[in-house]
């Protein structure tokens, strides 16, 4: 069965430092969406992707963050310059364009010390 | 504002016990419903959905049914196992297409014991 990707599992950083996470979604899929998850909270949408555009966003989702389909199988989520109030789970997700059904990864840990 | 409110947990049932975790929700036209598991380390995983009024979803023995009536969608299992011992998420969102994001209730901890 097919399934959405993700590396690294687990990543450190320093405050300040930028990041890029990594997604590989579900190879049939047009549409791309990160989540984070603060540890004892609530998954919170962050941004959506379609035909190599941001389609939505929340707030979190502010000038620190971006997203990149940089070739045809990967989606990337960048933190430009880390901050500890980062450290959250962020999971990628893709779905087809005909429903509303995502498809989750397993997700990376982001500790930022 | 849209949202999703579940019930706290953790939820400590014992094998073979019924199960039901509620969950309700605020939100403006018909949005689609949805639980999510997470297993310990693991990703969410879709448990099932329901789009419309009335409509019933059902996956691995767990059912819900989506009440507009009572803006809810409770998650019920008659008989749980060990293997059900997860994290259980309610989500919605507001429009039946893709793109659209999910908002999450808090998620609520079964534990089964045998």
């Amino acid at each position: 069965e097919p399934e959405v990707t993700q590396t690294p599992s687990h990543q450190v950083t320093q405050m300040g430092q930028e990041v890029i996470l990594r997604c590989v979604p579900i190879s049939n899929h047009l549409y791309f969406y990160w989540y984070r998850q603060i540890l004892g909270q609530k998954v919170e949408f962050l941004v959506s992707f379609y035909n190599n555009e941001i389609s939505e966003k929340s707030e979190i989702f502010d000038d620190q963050f971006s997203v990149e389909r940089p070739d045809g199988s990967n989606f990337t989520l960048k933190i430009r310059s880390t901050k500890l109030e980062d450290s959250a789970m962020y999971f990628c997700a893709s779905s087809d364009y005909l429903t509303d059904t995502q498809y989750f990864g397993p997700g990376t840990r982001l500790t930022v010390l | 504002g849209d949202s999703v409110t579940q019930m706290e947990g953790p939820v400590t049932l014992s094998e073979e016990a019924f199960l039901t975790i509620n969950c309700t929700y605020t939100a403006t036209g018909y949005p689609s419903l949805f639980w999510y598991v997470q297993y310990p380390g693991e990703g969410l995983q879709l448990l099932l959905k329901a789009t419309k009024a009335d409509d019933k979803g059902s996956n691995k023995g767990f059912e819900a049914t989506y009440r507009k009536e009572t803006t809810s969608f409770h998650l019920e299992k008659g008989s749980v196992q060990v293997s059900d011992s997860a994290v259980y998420f309610c989500a919605l969102t507001l429009a039946n297409q893709a793109g659209t994001a999910l908002i999450f209730g808090k998620g609520t901890t079964l534990s089964v014991s045998s």
